[in-house]
């Protein structure tokens, strides 16, 4: 089956104790992307990758990295987590770029104290 | 940025009705996209039009762009109550690398 799959599903942190949220896609896709969504200001995006190796900075990039050593894994790494990062998160992949049908994850809810 | 803008923030209707939401947008697209998102779950692919089509049907969607306006509509026909959920448009940019989605549109079909 064709998905996007996130793990953890939840997660609640503490301020500063760095965590990884992993993705991965079983469809070749080149374009992979991460978003977060806040009530009241929708989904924004955080870091894409057209492939392997090319990462770029979305709209709210501050406080995340990301890598993109294989072609189904875009792994969102929060080095040292702030409460302002509570969020829910979505990692997304598509054929080629941003202009395609994007498949969502099932989303990561991230709590932060 | 949020580059797409959807009205109203919120719809409630009752089974059988048809429900319409727009989204209105600030830049030159390649592609709008309508996604479908039921409580705090993954967005869900509705249907994608290209800058040079008006209007796309999908089962009991319609899609209409207007690029003059820079707005595009999305009619849900003959609504059911598994309709209820938030509904967002998104548009690309960034030379199609980056998508920005809309505030979103809560639909509440009531049996």
């Amino acid at each position: 089956e064709a998905q996007v799959t996130q793990n953890p599903r939840y997660l609640i942190t503490v301020t500063g104790k760095k965590l990884t949220v992993t993705c991965s896609q079983n469809m070749n896709h080149e374009y992979m992307s991460w978003y977060r969504q806040d009530p009241g200001l929708g989904l924004r995006q955080i870091y894409y990758s057209m492939n392997v190796e090319v990462t770029d900075k979305g709209d709210v990039p501050e406080g995340y990295k990301v890598s993109r050593k294989e072609k189904r894994n875009f792994p969102l790494i929060l080095e040292s987590p702030s409460p302002n990062q509570t969020s829910l998160y979505f990692c997304a992949s598509a054929t080629r770029t941003g202009q395609d049908t994007q498949y969502f994850g099932p989303g990561t809810r991230l709590t932060v104290l | 940025s949020q580059q797409g803008e959807e009205d109203p923030q919120a719809l409630s209707i009752q089974e059988g009705e048809n429900a319409t939401m727009n989204c209105s947008y600030k830049t030159s697209i390649n592609n709008l996209q309508w996604y479908r998102q039921n409580s705090g779950r993954g967005l869900v692919h509705l249907i994608l039009i290209r800058s040079n089509e008006r209007e796309k049907h999908s089962g009991r969607l319609r899609v209409t762009l207007d690029t003059s306006k820079k707005s595009s509509s999305l009619l849900i026909t003959a609504s059911r109550a598994a309709d209820t959920a938030s509904y967002f448009c998104a548009t690309d940019r960034n030379a199609g690398n980056m998508l920005t989605f809309g505030g979103g549109t809560r639909l509440m079909v009531k049996p």
